[in-house]
Parts: structure tokens; C-alpha cells; sequence
């Protein structure tokens, strides 16, 4: 199964830009990248995905290397209720995962004021 | 509309009773995945539902545990003569259609304490 590796914590100012790293150097041709995120005592909450184009919206920007090997998530503008477990998750056809979403460990954000 | 709708929020069972959670996925709807996230790890698939069907059992403990979504009414993922291993958050999730084009809808999990 194509793996994702993403750095255990990060920290981040308030109202500063967040950069979220993520290598998936065993990606295939039809996985898409996608992104989670985990705030104290919640469900996962979908926050962006996308196959090769960088993607925007509303919560966060996707940018994703020209080889597809690795991907950051953007948070343009971190608030203390952006602190979460971001998960970066592989899904395709190709990964074994057709059929479900497999969680990692995720990077855990912390956002001071 | 309404989110991805998971009862009881919080359920404590003694051991070797049975628990029962049910989620209500979201309106039009019809594939549900249930995860379990231990204390202090990370979310583990258990079980993919589509409609009268499961589709993938892969992550489910092969003893105790079953998992249901009838034609009408919520999935229930049920658990049999519980030990107090199962203690965990239990999540449910939905999603239109298969294949993760579209994103997963979580609901906010029922926590389970066996005593």
C-alpha cells in the first residue's frame, strides 16, 4: 500500500500561515491525496483533496509537487481552532484502499496566540 | 441538512453485555464506513457498508463483532459480550458514492467504556 509520512508535530502562531508537509513517494497514477483533520473529541472532518492540480477552498490550499511525491496543506491564516491531528490519506485503486480511507499518525498542530 | 448522526454519544457496558451504535448517515447517502479509535491512537478502519451489503469486513475483530445497514433505518455495529479492550470512540462515516471522490462525513463518535 502507497504510504504517507508526515512530521508528528508542528507549531504555529496565530494568525500566521501554516505549512503541512507530506511524502508519498510510492504514489500511484490514480491516487488521489487527500487531507483530514481531527480536532479534540471530534470526528475526522474532510478538509481538501486532489489528484495533481493544486486545489483551494474555503479551509485550506492543497499544493502538490509536479512529481506527485509529496504535498502541503496550506493554512493561510492559522486560528487557535485550526489545533488538530492533520491526517494526509492516499486513496485510489491502485493503493489497496479502494474501498476505505486508512488513517496514519498525522501531524499534530498546535496554534498559540 | 443534517450531518452524519451517531447515538449514544457516550455508552458504558459492563462486561459480557452487548452494545449497539447506531449511526444515521447523512440524507442520500448510502455507503458508511465504521472506524475505532483507541485511547490515545489512531483511527482504524473496521467495516464498509453499502445498502443491505458489506463490502469490506477487512478491519472488523472476527469474533463479537457484526455490522448491518438495512434498506431503511441506521447502521448498527454491534458488539457482543464486551471486554474491556473494546473501550474506544466508534465512528461512523458516509459518503454518496464509493470510491472517495467524494469526501467522508463523520459523525462525532460514541465512546464506549466497559467496566
Amino acid at each position: 500500500d502507497a504510504k504517507t509520512t508526515q512530521p508528528n508535530s508542528m507549531e504555529s502562531n496565530e494568525e500566521e500561515p501554516v505549512h503541512l508537509p507530506c511524502n508519498h513517494s510510492t504514489i500511484s497514477g490514480t491516487d488521489y491525496i487527500h487531507w483530514y483533520r481531527q480536532l479534540p473529541s471530534q470526528g475526522p472532518e474532510y478538509v481538501i483533496h486532489g489528484l495533481t492540480s493544486n486545489v483551494n477552498n474555503r479551509m485550506a490550499s492543497l499544493a502538490i509537487a509536479e512529481d506527485r511525491k509529496s504535498s502541503t496543506l496550506i493554512l493561510h491564516r492559522a486560528t487557535l481552532r485550526d489545533a488538530a491531528v492533520y491526517y494526509c490519506i492516499l486513496a485510489g485503486l491502485n493503493t489497496g484502499t479502494a474501498s476505505k480511507l486508512t488513517f496514519g499518525t498525522g501531524t499534530r498542530l498546535q496554534v498559540t496566540l | 441538512n443534517a450531518g452524519v448522526m451517531q447515538n449514544p454519544r457516550h455508552l458504558v457496558r459492563r462486561r459480557g453485555q452487548e452494545a449497539r451504535l447506531r449511526c444515521s448517515p447523512m440524507k442520500g447517502h448510502s455507503h458508511v464506513y465504521w472506524y475505532r479509535q483507541l485511547p490515545e491512537e489512531g483511527l482504524k478502519f473496521m467495516v464498509y457498508l453499502q445498502k443491505e451489503n458489506i463490502i469490506d469486513e477487512s478491519g472488523m475483530p472476527k469474533e463479537r463483532f457484526s455490522a448491518e445497514f438495512p434498506k431503511e433505518g441506521p447502521s448498527i455495529l454491534r458488539i457482543q459480550q464486551v471486554v474491556r479492550g473494546d473501550s474506544a470512540a466508534y465512528f461512523c462515516a458516509s459518503s454518496p458514492a464509493g470510491g472517495f471522490v467524494s469526501p467522508l462525513h463523520f459523525g462525532n463518535g460514541t465512546r464506549l467504556t466497559v467496566t
